[in-house]
């Protein structure tokens, strides 16, 4: 049971331009919403973070939204750089269960 | 501020053999998790410790892996008999506990199973 799903699993962006990535979660007890970059062989960086009693969280090129009747995030990068090229993870937890759960990733190419 | 140590960064062993991973979390982080990363997957949790308390080892496969963190600062993840299906990335990851705090995660230990 998926409870937290990235169904892009790729997407291709020209730099300068606008790149979202889309999360969408199933378990309504999820209060805190985190985003994820990671380089290969490296761990994840922790990006931006949203909790449930806001709906946009903004820290300089990085932007997420949340849409809790829709449980959905999502997550802006403007502008698109090439340094962004990554895999993002969009992870949940929730106050009796701080450990996240992920999704599988999108892999985002920037394109020069 | 250090980030999460972790080693070794790779291992290649055969199934049935028994191996260890070391984590150091970030000083002052009372709370560690261990993940397992299958390749094109999300990170999933194995263990979750609460200085030395184990908070959460629901999804731990018991009978070959085990964890512990006698001080309350390192940690250790041990598998014993390693099967193919634990080839994977293994990563410790540490947060403050207290409210809504970021995971902060080391760099990980590839493991293969021959």
């Amino acid at each position: 049971d998926q409870q937290v799903k990235q169904n892009s699993p790729s997407l291709s962006v020209q730099e300068g331009r606008i790149s979202i990535l889309n999360c969408d979660y199933t378990n309504s007890m999820f209060d805190y919403f985190l985003w994820y970059k990671k380089y290969p062989a490296e761990g994840p960086t922790f990006l931006i973070s949203i909790s449930s009693i806001k709906d946009k969280n903004e820290d300089g090129r990085f932007t997420v939204f949340l849409n809790k009747s829709a449980k959905h995030l999502s997550l802006h990068i403007v502008p698109s750089q090439p340094g962004d090229s990554a895999v993002y993870f969009c992870a949940a937890s929730h106050t009796g269960r701080r450990a996240l759960t992920f999704g599988s990733g999108t892999r985002l190419q920037v394109q020069p | 501020e250090a980030g999460v140590a972790q080693s070794p960064r790779y291992k290649i062993i055969e199934k049935r053999q028994s191996v260890a991973f070391w984590c150091n979390p970030i000083s002052g982080h009372a709370t560690l998790y261990w993940y397992q990363q299958i390749l094109g997957q999300g990170p999933k949790l194995l263990i979750q410790f609460q200085n030395n308390g184990v908070v959460d080892d629901s999804q731990l496969p018991k009978d070959r892996f085990s964890a512990e963190r006698l001080k309350g600062v390192d940690s250790t993840l041990k598998i014993q008999p390693a099967k193919l299906e634990d080839s994977a990335v293994y990563l410790c990851a540490s947060s403050s506990g207290q409210g809504w705090q970021p995971q902060h995660f080391g760099d990980g230990t590839r493991l293969s199973i021959l």
